[in-house]
């Protein structure tokens, strides 16, 4: 399974933008990459997906390098809400998701 | 509509007990994976069933296993528990199978949290 790498934790302040990495260097030419993040004491919550373009929803926005070898989950005007566990995962065909330790987010009012 | 649910919330066992975890799709799913989250890491994949049959497994011992009913829920069976089966179960859905489908998000309940003595 492609492997993704995250900072372990960052910090945003509220009501500022937030800009999550996400590196993937050996992606493939099929990998979809998903995002998902978990609140506390919740199972995880499906944000965004994309392949090659950059995709926005009600959430968040994904931008994806032009070579896909790293892709960025923006979250445009941060909440306390917001305050998780964000992860940035590789799927394809026959694959299963591979959860990594993924990126806590802190959110300061 | 109702999530995935997932019941009990919360289950405390001893060691070599047994367990059984339950989860409800959500209604027209029919693809359902569990997951085991240790405290600090990511879910890890243990199961996926769709339409009744096991389409995929993770790296997880004998003592795990599971099944889907007609209805598309699913239980998940631990025996033999050790103190390491500690964790969070997670159970999630989707509208196909997974292997089929991985462009499409997975659903995830609230799990059930599984304390061994």
């Amino acid at each position: 399974d492609a492997k993704t790498t995250q900072p372990n934790s960052m910090e945003s302040n509220e009501e500022e933008p937030v800009h999550l990495p996400c590196n993937h260097s050996t992606i493939s030419g099929t990998d979809y990459i998903h995002w998902y993040r978990q609140l506390p004491s919740q199972g995880p919550e499906y944000v965004i997906h994309g392949l090659t373009s950059n995709v926005n929803n009600r959430m968040a926005s994904l931008a994806i390098a032009e070579d896909r070898k790293s892709s960025t989950l923006i979250l445009h005007r941060a909440t306390l809400r917001d305050a998780a566990v964000y992860y940035c995962i590789l799927r394809n065909y026959g694959q299963n998701f591979v959860f990594g330790p993924g990126t806590r987010l802190s959110v300061l009012p | 509509d109702a999530g995935v649910t997932q019941s009990p919330t919360h289950l405390i066992k001893t060691r070599g007990q047994h367990v059984t975890l339950r989860c409800s799709p959500i209604s027209g799913h029919k693809s359902v994976s569990w997951y085991q989250q240790v405290l600090g890491q990511g879910p890890q994949f243990i199961f996926q069933y769709y339409e009744k049959e096991e389409r995929g497994r993770g790296n997880f011992p004998d003592r795990f296993s599971a099944r889907q009913f007609p209805n598309y829920s699913s239980e998940l069976n631990v025996n033999a528990l050790l103190l390491g089966d500690s964790a969070l179960y997670l159970c999630a859905s989707s509208l196909v199978i997974q292997q089929a489908a991985f462009n499409q998000p997975q659903h995830f309940g609230d799990g059930t949290r599984l304390s061994i003595l």
